[in-house]
């Protein structure tokens, strides 16, 4: 069975940074793309960035360009989110979901659960 | 970028009802649009993709139509458990925007 696991939120000041990861298990991790969306309290979702299954190819929303950085590490199956220049329009839950694989046109089928971050003083 | 925008932004409905939620696309994607149900303090749960091909799981009552520019989610026999957050995304490439939600609920 498929799960993505996410940890790593909490409370950081403006201008602080945080690390997200993902845990993966039920599937063959490095086969798939790899997203994070966020969801800010009472909004919309809003995809943030993906990595594609051997990290050759990354793409983040403009809205987080320069400042969040994607990674994965398949040995581990892990996904992670590093968070740099925090603002708070940056507060929201972070989901972690699974995208297509390698030759696939496919949306995100599994998600974790969220973690949530707030951006605060 | 491609902007995607769904009306209504939310809807009074009654269990029975056939509801009609709809997405557009600034620009031709295809057929590559999906839609997700969230309900309140849960995680979206994918429901159509490729416009109208429904997930494994998913009842029989919605169905997704649509092509290029044009989508819409169907839910042709509105039940309790199905007033909801629907949100289409746009899946084919970055970047992969959500439209802004369509909250269904209870008249």
């Amino acid at each position: 069975e498929v799960h993505v696991v996410e940890s790593g939120g909490g409370l950081v000041k403006p201008g602080g940074s945080l690390r997200l990861s993902c845990a993966a298990s039920g599937f063959t991790f490095s086969s798939y793309s790899m997203n994070w969306v966020r969801q800010a309290p009472g909004k919309a979702l809003e995809w943030v960035s993906d990595i594609s299954g051997s990290s050759s190819d990354i793409d983040y929303a403009d809205s987080v360009k320069g400042r969040f950085t994607i990674s994965r590490d398949n040995a581990k199956n892990s996904l992670y989110l590093q968070m740099n220049s925090l603002r708070a329009e940056d507060t929201a839950v972070y989901y972690c979901a699974r995208g297509p694989c390698s030759s696939c046109r496919f949306p995100f089928d599994y998600w974790g659960q969220g973690t949530l971050v707030t951006v605060s003083s | 970028d491609i902007q995607m925008t769904q009306s209504p932004s939310s809807l009074s409905a009654s269990v029975g009802d056939r509801v009609t939620i709809t997405c557009r696309a600034s620009q031709g994607i295809s057929n590559d649009l999906a839609w997700y149900q969230q309900k309140p303090g849960k995680v979206p749960k994918l429901l159509i993709y490729a416009a109208s091909t429904l997930q494994s799981g998913v009842p029989s009552r919605f169905s997704g139509s649509g092509s290029g520019t044009d989508f819409t989610l169907t839910i042709s026999s509105l039940q309790p458990e199905d007033f909801a957050t629907y949100y289409c995304q746009k899946y084919n490439s970055a970047p992969r925007t959500f439209g802004q939600g369509t909250k269904v609920e209870i008249k």
